[in-house]
This record gives C-alpha cells, sequence and structure tokens, in this order.
C-alpha cells in the first residue's frame, strides 16, 4: 500500500489547458513537497508547504496543503509543452523519520 | 557548485556481480539520502546519513545492498551479489539539514541493469 497515492498517475492535455493533480493519504504530514523531474535527471523541488490550508502560487502552478494536512493539489493554469515531466509529492509524516516518502507521480504530457 | 555527483551514469552488469554506485553531496551539506526509483514502486528511500553517520537503512531491501560514507565528500551503495529484480534508476540528494525549509537536492541519477 502506497503511502501516497497520487492522481491521475498519467495526464495527456493540450497547451493551454488547465489541470489538477492530487496526492491524497491517510496518514498526517509535517510538511509536503512537490518535485517536479525531467527524464534522465533527479527531481527538482517546486515547492514545501506546512500549514494546513496554506495556498502557494509559483507563476501558473498553484499549491494547496488539505486542512488536515493528509493531502496536497498542485493545479496549472494555461499548460505548456515546457510543464511536461513527473510530478512527485513527498512528504515528511508527523512524528516520523527525517526521511521523504514519495508518491508515484503524475506523468504529465502537454501537448502543443 | 557542481551540485551532487553521482558516477557511474549507467551500470549494466550481469547477476551475481558486485556492483558498486558512487556519490559526492554538496558541500556543506549534512545529510546524505540514498533512493530508488522503479516504475513500479516509484521512488523509494533506503537509508540516509547525518553528518557520515548512518541513520535509518530500515528502507534497505536485503542484506545485499550495504551503503557507507566514510566522510563527508564521499558515499557508496554496493549490491552484492547483483540481480535482475535490483534494476532501477538509483539517486543520492543531500541537504542541510531536514526542516521543512531544508531542500533536498538529487543528482542525475545512475540506471542500473541488471542481466
Amino acid at each position: 500500500t502506497q503511502l501516497l497515492e497520487q492522481s491521475p498517475q498519467f495526464l495527456s492535455i493540450q497547451e493551454g489547458e488547465n489541470l489538477t493533480v492530487y496526492c491524497n493519504s491517510s496518514s498526517v504530514f509535517s510538511s509536503l513537497q512537490w518535485y517536479r523531474q525531467e527524464p534522465g535527471e533527479g527531481p527538482v523541488l517546486l515547492v514545501t508547504v506546512v500549514t494546513g490550508g496554506e495556498v502557494k502560487k509559483l507563476k501558473r502552478l498553484t499549491f494547496q496543503f488539505g486542512d488536515a494536512r493528509k493531502d496536497s493539489s498542485l493545479h496549472i493554469t494555461a499548460a505548456q509543452p515546457g510543464d511536461t515531466g513527473l510530478y512527485l509529492c513527498a512528504g515528511e509524516r508527523e512524528g516520523g523519520a527525517d526521511g521523504l516518502t514519495f508518491g508515484k507521480g503524475t506523468h504529465l504530457i502537454i501537448q502543443p | 557548485d557542481a551540485g551532487v555527483i553521482q558516477s557511474p551514469r549507467h551500470e549494466v552488469t550481469e547477476m551475481g556481480q558486485e556492483v558498486t554506485l558512487r556519490c559526492k553531496p554538496i558541500s556543506g551539506h549534512d545529510y546524505l539520502f540514498w533512493y530508488r526509483q522503479t516504475m513500479m514502486r516509484g521512488l523509494e528511500l533506503l537509508i540516509y546519513f547525518n553528518n557520515n553517520v548512518p541513520i535509518d537503512d530500515s528502507g534497505m531491501p536485503e542484506d545485499r545492498f550495504s551503503a557507507k560514507m566514510p566522510n563527508a565528500s564521499f558515499s557508496t551503495l554496493k549490491i552484492q551479489p547483483s540481480e535482475p529484480r535490483d534494476s532501477a534508476v538509483y539517486f543520492c540528494a543531500s541537504s542541510p539539514g531536514t526542516s521543512e525549509q531544508d531542500t533536498q537536492y538529487f543528482g542525475p541519477g545512475t540506471r542500473l541493469t541488471v542481466l
């Protein structure tokens, strides 16, 4: 059983469309991070959310941490081909060890 | 800074052989993490070190896997003997700390294929 469930697993949309990907768990996290990974490279951190209900914006990307700190979402407005990649959420469990737990990721393809 | 450096980038070996993966973390980072990524299981934490000391190795799959960090600028992950199911991309990451503000910086990974 995956501690962090990401959905959808795969998503292919046209340039200019909006999309939302989700990261859900039954566990509470002290913080949650979103990473983007391109082929042949390691994940790169996009954002960290810490407070329940927190919303952070990074240009066309909006990240939200659930009120109960069990889930998170990433919304992309007017997607562009450069947004293509694997989006991973990762959390540090409350009261858990220091290491991050990763979801399996959402493979996103933005078609021109 | 050059970022986290991993070598080799690709490794192809035969079942039963010993494999050693290498990592040089970012200078000044106190934490080093080894991860494994597969399509089936995603990105899994294998082991992490704090100031060269292994803190949590509960993610290491079997006794065939071992990791060392002899000094602050070098770590190895060894698989002996290797098996086809070990085929994956292995990532090393380093971090200055483990608070929410501390980012983990990943290396480019080593793609391991065991035939």
